[in-house]
């Protein structure tokens, strides 16, 4: 069964710093993987997806992320960030026609 | 295109009532999923449906049911509210088997 570990619960950053959210998944099969953000009473927006092709996938907002296989990570990077990419980041997985596997999510703090 | 689009956003409901939601996916899509978000759980996954029929489901009781009209519109419902139900209940449409769009969600308060 796919299974995603989102390994920080929280990551508290100043603005402009360059960041990191991690997710490692579990799966005997070949994934699709997603990364989505959440604002405050809002439902998950889409940030990037990876489907095949190049492990590195560039998204909105200028959010990033590498899929590596070996280390079946898929951790989400921004070089710079601002005060507005306060919010919760979800990482998903799915197995072909499964639906989707969400990490418990990482809330990403941007502070002046 | 109009997105996902969920109703109601709020409602307060009192434990023992039953309360139903109803969801309009992307025009086009006929794949239909739904999450239940609390803070201790994240997101665990409800139900999807495709064209009318069921195709997966998640490890929730009975009380929890949903269903898909020919329009591909959907609505779950949850039968006799307990506390631990009060949560952010999100529906998502999908074109194939790739991601999910979502709405913004009814919040449920079970007092």
């Amino acid at each position: 069964a796919q299974s995603v570990t989102q390994l920080d619960s929280q990551v508290p950053v100043f603005e402009e710093a360059p960041v990191e959210l991690r997710c490692n998944y579990s799966s005997s099969v070949s994934v699709y993987l997603f990364w989505y953000v959440q604002y405050p009473n809002q439902g998950l927006q889409l940030l990037l997806k990876y489907l095949s092709g190049s492990t590195l996938v560039k998204g909105i907002n200028g959010f990033e992320a590498e899929f590596n296989k070996s280390q079946t990570s898929f951790h989400l990077r921004k070089p710079s960030v601002h005060i507005s990419d306060t919010a919760e980041y979800f990482c998903a997985v799915s197995e072909g026609y499964s639906t989707l596997t969400f990490g418990k999510g990482t809330m990403l703090l941007v502070s002046p | 295109k109009a997105g996902v689009t969920q109703t109601p956003r709020y409602l307060i409901k009192t434990r023992g009532q039953q309360v139903t939601l109803s969801c309009s996916p992307i025009s086009g899509h006929r794949s239909v999923s739904w999450y239940q978000q609390t803070p201790g759980q994240g997101l665990q996954f409800l139900f999807e449906y495709f064209s009318e029929t069921q195709r997966n489901k998640g490890n929730f009781p009975g009380r929890f049911s949903g269903r898909q009209f020919s329009n591909s519109r959907s609505e779950m419902n949850v039968s006799t509210l307990e506390l631990g139900d009060s949560a952010l209940y999100l529906c998502a449409s999908r074109d194939g088997f790739r991601e999910l769009f979502f709405g913004e969600g009814s919040r449920l308060t079970v007092l």
